[in-house]
């Protein structure tokens, strides 16, 4: 069974809209986090929330909005899509927030904007 | 700035031999290295990781050989096997991230040709 799922697989949305990515883990971390690959630039860590709280952001842009309503759930709001913003978003999950604690990685949803 | 860098862009061994995978750092606070294994389509899994204070870690075929002085590591897939065949990513964290942020390199493209 996956240990962290993310829905959906695929994405595509217009330009100027709004996606919201679903993240949920069943490994029982408390420290979830949100990465990013495009074709340009190599995986981005963009979040990191600890019991349901932000510890840290990274992304220079406050339409990028994190949400987490369950301690196992994070999920990442997208507002006023730019074709930029197109990527693959990978949630990811651990025990522990400390810099050498074993991140593990979902399947990821991949996002075209159109 | 591109904290972590990975040699060579892309690889092609032949079955049975070793293919060797190298990264390179530049912060002296990364203390902890681990790699990880993406398919096409898939999430990036965790391979192996080593910890600044061991200079190798092994683990099956795979093996971290680790320079701090140089600031380089090296992985080392032995005998590899057509099922190698995947991109595989160097990682980096600091203990000042203590909100569990990873670094992580372009990314080596390796083919393991039968």
């Amino acid at each position: 069974d996956p240990k962290i799922i993310q829905k959906p697989k695929y994405l595509v949305a217009v330009t100027g809209s709004e996606k919201i990515l679903i993240c949920e883990q069943y490994l029982g971390h408390n420290a979830m986090y949100w990465y990013r690959q495009s074709a340009k630039k190599p995986l981005e860590f963009m979040f990191s929330y600890s019991y349901q709280k932000l510890m840290d952001n990274q992304t220079a842009s406050s339409r990028f909005q994190p949400q987490s309503s369950k301690k196992n759930h994070l999920d990442l709001q997208i507002t006023a899509l730019k074709p930029d913003d197109s990527a693959t978003y990978f949630c990811a999950s651990s025990q522990g927030s400390w810099g050498n604690a074993e991140q593990f990685f979902g399947p990821g949803t991949r996002l075209t904007v159109l | 700035q591109q904290q972590v860098r990975q040699s060579p862009q892309s690889l092609t061994v032949w079955e049975g031999e070793t293919a060797i995978l190298n990264c390179s750092y530049e912060d002296s606070t990364f203390n902890y290295f681990p790699w990880y294994q993406q398919f096409p389509g898939e999430g990036p899994a965790l391979l192996i990781s080593i910890r600044s204070v061991s200079d190798k870690k092994e683990d099956g075929r795979f093996t971290i050989f680790f320079n701090k002085r140089e600031k380089k590591l090296s992985l080392h897939i032995t005998d590899s096997q057509p099922g190698d065949s995947a991109t595989y990513f160097c990682a980096a964290s600091s203990p000042n991230y203590n909100q569990g942020k990873l670094i992580f390199g372009q990314g080596t493209k390796l083919s393991i040709k039968p």
